[in-house]
């Protein structure tokens, strides 16, 4: 079965600096990869998609994300962080059935708090 | 242009009794999801329609948890004789479609919070 594993329950960055956000997967065949964001008392907002191509993807936000075949991750990343990112981030997979139907597996999430 | 809509925001119920929990899609989605997000869980797969029918419902814990899409829109996730652990923040989530060659992303409401006293 498909999975993706958030090692990190919170992460906490200084405003200004790099952040990273870490997700590893499990899939068998190509992985589709989406990372999401969660404000308080919202819904989830989609950030970005990896499905082929480059490895660095560009999203909403200023986020980018690197998918690493070799290491199963998919980091989520941005170069100077805001108070306004601190949300919770979820990685998702996207577990397709012999079927031709699928849905998405989303990780545990990891709340990012970036200190003023 | 309107998003995924879920009412009621907020259900407080007994526990033992019926609810009904709805979801209005963006327009012209055909794919509809119900996750269920508990308090410092990511959201875990309920169920999953392509159009009218139920493409995989292989995420609804028991037989108490039902959900219709009659007419390829609005669907309504149902919970029979409801228990203290449902209570959770049931999360609808639409996509434009749920075919193999589509890679859209899902577009979600802001959630219906269950309490079950």
């Amino acid at each position: 079965a498909q999975s993706v594993a958030q090692p990190e329950d919170q992460v906490n960055v200084a405003e200004g600096n790099p952040l990273t956000v870490k997700c590893t997967y499990s899939v068998s065949g190509n992985p589709y990869l989406f990372w999401y964001v969660q404000y308080p008392n919202r819904g989830l907002q989609f950030l970005l998609k990896y499905i082929t191509g480059d490895n660095l993807v560009k999203g909403s936000y200023g986020f980018e994300a690197e998918f690493n075949k070799s290491q199963t991750s998919f980091h989520l990343k941005k170069p100077s962080a805001l108070v306004s990112d601190s949300a919770l981030y979820f990685c998702a997979v996207r577990d397709m059935r012999t079927s031709g139907t699928y849905k998405y597996i989303f990780g545990t999430g990891t709340r990012l708090k970036v200190l003023a | 242009g309107a998003g995924v809509s879920q009412t009621p925001s907020n259900k407080v119920t007994e526990k033992g009794k019926y609810v009904e929990l709805r979801c209005d899609p963006i327009s012209g989605h055909t794919a509809l999801y119900w996750y269920r997000q508990s308090l410092g869980q990511g959201p875990e797969f309920l169920i999953y329609f392509q159009g009218t029918g139920a493409a995989d419902d292989s995420g609804l814990p028991n037989d108490r948890f039902f959900a219709v899409r009659p007419e390829g829109s609005v669907s309504t996730l149902k919970i029979q004789r409801t228990e203290r652990g449902d209570s959770a923040v049931y999360l609808c989530a639409s996509s434009l479609k749920g075919t193999a060659k589509n890679t859209g992303e899902l577009f979600f409401g802001e959630g219906s919070r269950l309490t079950v006293l």
